[in-house]
C-alpha cells in the first residue's frame, strides 16, 4: 500500500530536549516536506527537499533540522524544543514538487 | 505576503445548499499549479484536485466544482447540494514550478465548513 508514515503520531517532551520525527514513503517520490498547522495558520512549509541530499528552507525553518540521506526517509529534528514549536506536524511527498503530495497521518507534539 | 489568501474563515450551511470557498492566490510565474485538500474531522490531509495555470476548464467532479480565473487570480471551489460529511476544513494550495522563490508549496489558512443537518 503505497503510504507516509510518521513516527511517533503523539509525542509530549519538554524544553531541550532533543528530538526526531520520523517521516518514511514507500512511492519513490523525490519531493518531500515537513509542515507545521497551527489554529489560523493553515500549513506552513518547514522545510523540503528535491531529493537525495538536496533540502532547503521553507517558510518557517527556524528550530528545525532535516536530513534527507536515502530517497524515503525524511527526519523532521527539533534540536532544543521550546513550547512554541507545540504544534500539529504532517510530512508530505509527492513524485515533484508540482504534483499531488501524499500526507502523513501527522504528529501531534507538545513541548512543555 | 500571502501567496494563497482564503479569506472565508468559518461557513456555516444547511444541508443541501450550495457553498462556493474562495481561494485568491498571487504568483509571478506564467507556470503553476493550484491545488484544494480536504481535513475532516478525523484529521487526515485529502487530495482533491489539482490544476496548472495553462488550463483554466473549469472542473466537475459530482458535487465538487472548480472555477479557475487567471484574470482575477482565483480557483474557487463549490459543492452543490451540501452534505454533512462535507463538514471539514479546505486548504487551497500553490505550486510554482521551479519558481522564483524556489520549489515551496505554499497553503492558504483554510476555510471551516459546518453543514448543518
Amino acid at each position: 500500500e503505497a503510504q507516509v508514515t510518521q513516527n511517533p503520531r503523539y509525542l509530549i517532551t519538554v524544553t531541550g530536549k532533543k528530538l526526531t520525527v520520523t517521516c518514511s514513503q514507500n512511492m519513490n517520490h523525490e519531493y518531500m516536506s515537513w509542515y507545521r498547522q497551527d489554529p489560523g495558520l493553515g500549513l506552513r512549509q518547514i522545510y523540503y527537499s528535491m531529493n537525495v541530499e538536496v533540502t532547503d528552507k521553507g517558510d518557517v525553518p527556524e528550530g528545525y533540522k532535516v536530513s534527507r540521506k536515502e530517497k524515503r526517509n525524511f527526519p523532521l529534528i527539533l534540536e532544543s524544543p521550546s513550547p512554541n514549536q507545540t504544534s500539529l506536524y504532517f510530512c508530505a511527498s509527492s513524485l515533484v514538487v508540482y504534483n499531488e503530495q501524499f500526507f502523513g497521518p501527522g504528529t501531534r507534539l507538545t513541548v512543555l | 505576503a500571502q501567496k494563497v489568501t482564503q479569506a472565508q474563515t468559518e461557513i456555516s450551511v444547511v444541508e443541501k445548499e450550495d457553498v462556493t470557498l474562495d481561494c485568491v492566490y498571487e504568483t509571478r510565474d506564467t507556470t503553476y499549479y493550484l491545488f484544494w485538500y480536504k481535513q475532516p474531522p478525523s484529521g487526515e490531509l485529502v487530495f482533491l484536485i489539482r490544476r496548472n495555470s495553462f488550463d483554466e476548464q473549469n472542473e466537475i467532479s459530482g458535487r465538487y466544482s472548480w472555477n479557475f480565473q487567471k484574470s482575477t487570480s482565483s480557483f474557487n471551489f463549490t459543492i452543490t447540494a451540501s452534505q454533512v460529511v462535507d463538514s471539514a476544513v479546505y486548504f487551497c494550495a500553490l505550486s510554482e514550478r521551479g519558481g522564483s522563490t524556489g520549489n515551496q508549496f505554499y497553503f492558504g489558512t483554510g476555510t471551516s465548513l459546518t453543514v448543518i443537518p
